[in-house]
């Protein structure tokens, strides 16, 4: 299995919280990807990163940010949680853009 | 980027083969056909993947059509264990694109005893 850890697992928080989830790799790759998955919608792309502090948008990125300071490590920040926000996120890496992504094993964020 | 068709789900009888379909009509021509799959409440799983030519590894087979519009993933023998979402998915070097999927609702595949 790729080395690929979510940190919470699982978390509950109040409206109007900060948040952030983090996403820690052991394989060096430089492309890492942040998705929520819900139910009807199967798995949206929040944000991604192509390479150290270089990272863009997907297709759902309002109320999230993204950080990536070093190459193991994608943090997604949620500035002020809201209900909407309750979903499970998916953090993915690959190592070019043609291939096999690798995905976590989710975070779980319940927001109240 | 290219959108994909599945049918909602399927069935299969344990140790059959498994053959589920997807229509891909607006692929381009550097854009890859990639198959995942996501057991119950598990993170997404790679199966396999194509461009133009047919392909297989221990998990699965991958037949693309000719003219590329369409593709069929193929569990030669399902298990239990296959009871999944398959998701089919097209990607790849469009300008512009860095790798992201764009899941679709994909086929639910119920494997029988």
């Amino acid at each position: 299995d790729a080395g690929i850890t979510q940190s919470p697992r699982h978390k509950v928080t109040e409206t109007g919280t900060p948040v952030t989830l983090r996403c820690h790799q052991t394989e060096n790759h430089r492309y890492m990807y942040w998705y929520r998955q819900d139910p009807g919608h199967g798995l949206r792309l929040i944000h991604y990163s192509y390479g150290v502090k270089d990272t863009d948008k997907g297709e759902v990125s309002d109320g999230y940010s993204v950080s990536r300071s070093k190459t193991e490590d994608f943090l997604l920040t949620l500035e002020s949680a809201t209900s909407s926000q309750t979903s499970v996120y998916f953090c993915a890496i690959s190592a070019g853009l043609v291939g096999e992504q690798f995905f976590g094993p989710g975070t779980r964020l319940t927001v109240l | 980027d290219a959108k994909t068709t599945q049918p909602p789900s399927m069935d299969c009888a344990e140790g059959r083969a498994a053959n589920l379909p997807c229509n891909h009509s607006t692929i381009s021509g550097n854009e890859y056909v990639y198959w995942y799959r996501q057991i119950h409440s598990q993170g997404p799983q790679y199966i396999i993947h194509g461009l133009k030519n047919n392909e297989t590894n221990e998990m699965a087979s991958l037949i693309i059509t000719e003219d590329r519009k369409s593709s069929t993933l193929i569990l030669p023998h399902a298990t239990l264990r296959d009871t999944a979402v398959y998701y089919c998915i097209v990607g790849g070097h469009s300008s512009g694109n860095t790798g992201k999927l764009i899941f679709g609702q994909g086929t639910t595949l119920q494997v029988k005893p």
